[in-house]
């Protein structure tokens, strides 16, 4: 089964800082996902990708298949940020489900 | 369509009890899945459900713990004789992809469980 590192588990910035957040998994997959979830709980997806590189807005995602290794960049951080960042990917094993990292907690300060 | 719906999104219990949640997926995904999430943890997978059929399930779901979609729409999760150890949020998904960890995936918000 696939396992899951993110990195690092606790990050603080100061407003407009570039934020980078890594995600590293054990065993070859074709897509891995990237989550945020806000302290209500909620999980809201904010990509899926499967080779290169994805953007939207302020938010690009990587992935080396290669190295199985994956990063979340935000530019110009704002507060509004502030959440926690989980990587999360296909367990494998004939398992339908996902494995997910134990997630980033990112806290922007004005 | 709203998305994925979860009820209650809180719950608090005594010890022993028994607890019910509901999750109402998006109408057209044939996919769901329950996940646990414990404090300062990643999510953990409990069960999964194409269309009615409940195809897999972890050995975190003790025999306690039982998942039923009937008609596969919405999908009901059961907690008998609830313990502390079971206080997490319960998370529901769901995707409408034929090999699902490659589709996108929906989450609800959650039901937060708090057994006292």
């Amino acid at each position: 089964k696939n396992e899951v590192e993110q990195s690092p588990q606790n990050l603080t910035a100061q407003e407009g800082e570039f934020i980078t957040i890594n995600c590293s998994y054990s065993v070859g997959i074709s897509a891995l996902h990237w989550l945020q979830q806000h302290p209500g709980g909620g999980i809201v997806s904010l990509f899926m990708l499967s080779s290169g590189k994805k953007k939207h807005g302020r938010l690009i995602a990587t992935i080396n298949i290669q190295e199985k290794h994956s990063s979340l960049h935000i530019t110009a951080s704002h507060p509004r940020d502030s959440a926690v960042y989980i990587c999360a990917v296909p367990s494998g094993g004939g398992a339908d489900g996902l494995t997910f990292g134990k997630g980033t907690h990112l806290i922007i300060q004005p | 369509d709203t998305g994925v719906s979860q009820n209650p999104r809180h719950k608090i219990t005594k010890r022993g009890q028994n607890v019910t949640f509901r999750c109402d997926p998006i109408s057209e995904h044939n996919r769901l899945y329950w996940y646990r999430q414990t404090l300062g943890q990643g999510p953990e997978f409990l069960t999964y459900f194409q269309n009615e059929a409940q195809l897999e399930k972890s050995r975190l779901l003790s025999d306690r713990f039982s998942a039923e979609r009937p008609k596969g729409s919405f999908s009901t999760l059961e907690i008998q004789r609830t313990e502390q150890g079971d206080s997490a949020m319960y998370l529901c998904a769901s995707s409408g992809g034929g090999i699902a960890a490659n589709y996108g995936y929906t989450f609800g918000s959650g039901t937060r469980l708090t057994v006292v």
